[in-house]
This record gives structure tokens, sequence and C-alpha cells, in this order.
């Protein structure tokens, strides 16, 4: 069955103090991994997107990186405004391909 | 920036009754999605859509659900017969070729 798992679940920095979140996957053929952002009570908003492992994107703070398993994504020097849900999701290579399988999140809280 | 906008924010409903949550996805985009998010639980895929008919869809878009793109700007999501547990956050999303979606900010249903 295809999987995504993200851990820690939740995640509590000082303003600076940089860390990972992680996104680990099993799936039938991978076409795509996505990262999201969701804010309390909004729809997930779009970060990056990774096709193949050793391939990188950078935001900003926020940096995302794959490999054959998992993905991480890396925040450097968070601040306050970084608090939220981040949400990995994968589609599969199958016919359609048009579903995002996503993960439960890891929920950040940035205190300055 | 496009948005997705969705109509209503909320709705509260009868259990048994139908319901339409509507979506105008971003103009020049091909690709529409229905997602829901029970309150603390994953995003999942309901369903997608593509020149005019259903491209995929999940084991919980069974018969009680179904879409409609009444013209050329709209694109709505039907629940028949609701039930409680059909209470939860729905979602439109919009893409072009690649499905990472564009999010609305959702319609919340609650089905007493």
């Amino acid at each position: 069955e295809d999987q995504v798992t993200q851990s820690p679940e939740a995640l509590r920095l000082q303003e600076g103090e940089s860390s990972s979140l992680n996104c680990s996957y099993t799936v039938s053929g991978l076409r795509g991994l996505f990262w999201y952002r969701q804010d309390p009570g909004k729809g997930p908003e779009f970060l990056f997107t990774l096709y193949s492992a050793g391939e990188e994107k950078e935001k900003e703070r926020l940096k995302a990186t794959l490999t054959k398993k998992e993905s991480f994504l890396h925040i450097t020097a968070p601040k306050p405004e970084d608090s939220a849900t981040y949400l990995c999701a994968v589609i599969r290579a199958n016919q359609a391909g048009t579903a995002l399988i996503f993960g439960k999140g890891t929920t950040l809280s940035v205190s300055s | 920036e496009p948005e997705v906008t969705q109509t209503p924010s909320h709705q509260v409903t009868q259990m048994g009754q139908e319901v339409i949550l509507r979506c105008v996805p971003i103009s020049n985009h091909l690709y529409f999605y229905w997602y829901r998010q029970i309150l603390g639980q994953k995003v999942e895929f309901l369903v997608s859509f593509y020149n005019n008919e259903i491209s995929e869809k999940s084991e919980i878009f069974d018969d009680q659900f179904s879409v409609e793109r009444p013209d050329g700007s709209n694109f709505t999501l039907k629940i028949r017969s609701t039930k409680l547990e059909d209470s939860a956050m729905y979602f439109c999303a919009s893409s072009e070729l690649i499905p990472k979606g564009t999010f609305g900010s959702g319609t919340r249903l609650t089905v007493v």
C-alpha cells in the first residue's frame, strides 16, 4: 500500500534555530514529491516539487531535498511567521497519476 | 495572483440532505480536483477531473458523490445523502499539466 509518513508530528523551535522535517514514502513508482504549507483553516499552499533523487529546491529559508526513500525540508534560521503545518505529498506514476497522497504533516511552532 | 475560490466557506446540513459545494478554478487550468480533510487527519484525495470527465477517483468517492463542470467557470461536488462522517473540510484545487494543485481555502461541511 502506498504510504507517506512525516516526522516529527510536532516541532517547537526558537527563532533562528535551524532544523529539518522528514517525509518518508513507499509508493509504486514515484512521479513527483510535493511540499505544501498549511495555515489553520486554510488550504495547502504549494512550496516545492521534486522529481528525482538528488534534486534540491530552495525558497527563502526553506530547502527541500529528495532521496529514493525520503525527502527533507530544511528550515534555516526560522522566524515566527514560518509557524504552520508542513505537508508532504506524492504522486504515483500510474496511468492517471493525478492523485496526491498526503502525509499527516509536521506542525511547526517558532517562538521569538 | 490567481486564486481558486470556494463557496460557501461553511455549510451546516441535516443528515440525509443533499449538498453542493462550489468552486471556481483558475481560468487557464486543465485539471480540477476535490480533496477532503477530516479534523485532525490527513488531506485525502477524492476525485480528479479533466476534459469534462473523471480521470481518477478514490475509494471514498462512491455513488453518493458526483462532480460536474456545469459551465466554463464552475466546478461542483455534490453529496447526495449526507452522513455524519462526511463532516470535513472540502478543498477544491486546479492545476495545469503538473498536478501540484493550487488549493482553495475550503468549505467546512458540518453534518448534524
